[in-house]
């Protein structure tokens, strides 16, 4: 079973407008959680960490938000640019040491067109 | 900076194939790691290491030898190559664990095709 689910599949909004990337997991415990952007035939690469019980990250024009009580995280992309073309992928790391998991979502495919 | 350089970029092999996937990482990281992407999938976890000599099964390991020689270096072996294994193969390495908040640093990928 798909124990980190993320919304929507795919979207596709105007150069300029903000979006919103949904991610919804059932992973115990929830340690922390990752969001990466991934180009098109690209390795991954980190935006931002959260970890604690309410966080908020911000990172230039991305800013995300993790609610571990409704187990869910929130990707904000604002003024967006055509290079913020890609695949948007969150993973949930279930401890804090060695022995965890990172347990990968699909992917959000976001399409920035001009 | 990071880095992690996987070869071959594109493989293509047949049925019953022998095919070897390197990974080489300059970042002095005790951690790597192979993965799987599919997709509709999430990365899955093949094989993993925590240092020269050591490997640890992952989530998705039948099919998959994988041999670490070295710190930088981490191989990934399928010796009888079956289509299923058709996907695009990632290998990533990190300080201290890869579900610790240190950061994950990915390779480009490798495609690799059974026909």
């Amino acid at each position: 079973k798909t124990q980190v689910e993320q919304s929507p599949q795919s979207l596709v909004v105007r150069q300029g407008e903000n979006c919103v990337l949904q991610c919804n997991y059932s992973v115990t415990p929830d340690n922390h959680l990752r969001w990466f952007k991934q180009d098109t035939g690209k390795g991954l690469v980190s935006l931002t960490v959260l970890v604690d019980q309410k966080d908020k990250t911000s990172n230039g024009r991305y800013s995300a938000t993790l609610d571990k009580d409704a187990k869910h995280s929130t990707l904000h992309i604002t003024a967006t640019l055509l290079d913020d073309t890609a695949t948007y992928i969150c993973v949930v790391g279930d401890r804090g040491s060695a022995l965890g998991r990172l347990h990968f979502g699909a992917g959000t495919q976001l399409i920035v067109i001009p | 900076e990071a880095a992690v350089t996987q070869s071959p970029r594109n493989k293509v092999t047949v049925t019953g194939g022998n095919v070897t996937l390197s990974c080489r990482q300059t970042n002095s990281h005790n951690y790597m790691y192979w993965y799987r992407q599919d997709t509709g999938h999430g990365l899955r976890l093949i094989h993993y290491s925590y240092g020269a000599g050591n490997l640890q099964i992952g989530d998705v390991p039948d099919g998959y030898k994988a041999t670490r020689t070295t710190q930088e270096d981490f191989f990934l072996l399928l010796e009888l190559a079956s289509p299923s294994q058709t996907s695009l193969y990632f290998c990533a390495s990190s300080d201290a664990g890869g579900a610790s908040q240190n950061t994950l640093y990915f390779g480009a990928g490798t495609r690799l095709s059974v026909l």
